[in-house]
């Protein structure tokens, strides 16, 4: 079973309009860490926001916020106020950690493609 | 500045060559990774190194080979390489504590 579900292939947004990439995950562990990653088309991977389960605010990190509902395992990315730099894909990732020796493991889901029109 | 650095950036190379791609971090991290992706897809982990002398398959089966013999170097060795193998590598490393990985800029790999 997938353990990081992102069901958007691809998105679109116009500029300076928010944006929400959605990340549902699987996990059975109580302590686990998610992430989001931008990918340009570079290649690099940069690092966006993080979220920990026992946070209890929503992570923010500049334009980006993390919509966290831990009930229903999804840890959507908002981006606000998009801008053309933004276009690239994302990548939710979790980070299971009580699971022994893979506790330092991230698994990553499939992507979005964001597109962001002028 | 990267704190982690994979060379070459971009490598094209013939049927049957022997290819190492390195990766070298700065950070002290005990953790690195190797990932395979093929463009527009999903990162696939294929090995990953908890410490020196401690080298792991990952979920993706790989006909590639890692050492890691200082903490700071985790070279990935394709013996033979094949058409198949054509795929963008990232490397990464992370701490022991809750965070998460810092990735190299990634080899395009072309097998012709």
């Amino acid at each position: 079973a997938q353990k990081i579900t992102q069901t958007q292939p691809g998105m679109f947004v116009q500029e300076k309009e928010a944006v929400t990439l959605d990340c549902t995950y699987d996990t059975s562990d109580q302590s686990y860490g998610l992430f989001w990653y931008k990918q340009p088309s570079s290649g690099e991977m940069i690092f966006l926001i993080y979220q920990g389960s026992y946070d209890e605010q929503n992570a923010t990190e500049g334009r980006y916020s993390l919509n966290f509902q831990k009930a229903r395992k999804s840890a959507n990315l908002v981006i606000s106020a998009s801008q053309l730099g933004d276009s690239a894909m994302y990548f939710c990732a979790m980070r299971e950690l009580q699971s022994g020796a893979g506790s330092y493991q991230l698994t990553f889901g499939k992507g979005t493609k964001l597109s962001v029109i002028p | 500045e990267a704190d982690i650095y994979q060379t070459p950036r971009y490598l094209v190379i013939g049927t049957g060559k022997k290819i190492t791609l390195e990766c070298s971090q700065t950070m002290g991290h005990d953790k690195m990774y190797w990932y395979q992706q093929d463009p527009g897809m999903e990162l696939h982990l294929i090995h990953y190194s908890y410490g020196v002398n401690s080298t792991e398959k990952g979920d993706l089966s790989s006909e590639s080979t890692v050492s890691r013999i200082r903490t700071e170097h985790f070279p990935l060795t394709l013996e033979s390489a094949r058409p198949s193998h054509t795929s963008q590598y990232l490397c990464a490393s992370s701490e022991a504590t809750r965070g998460g990985y810092t990735f190299g800029s990634g080899t395009r790999l072309t097998v012709v």
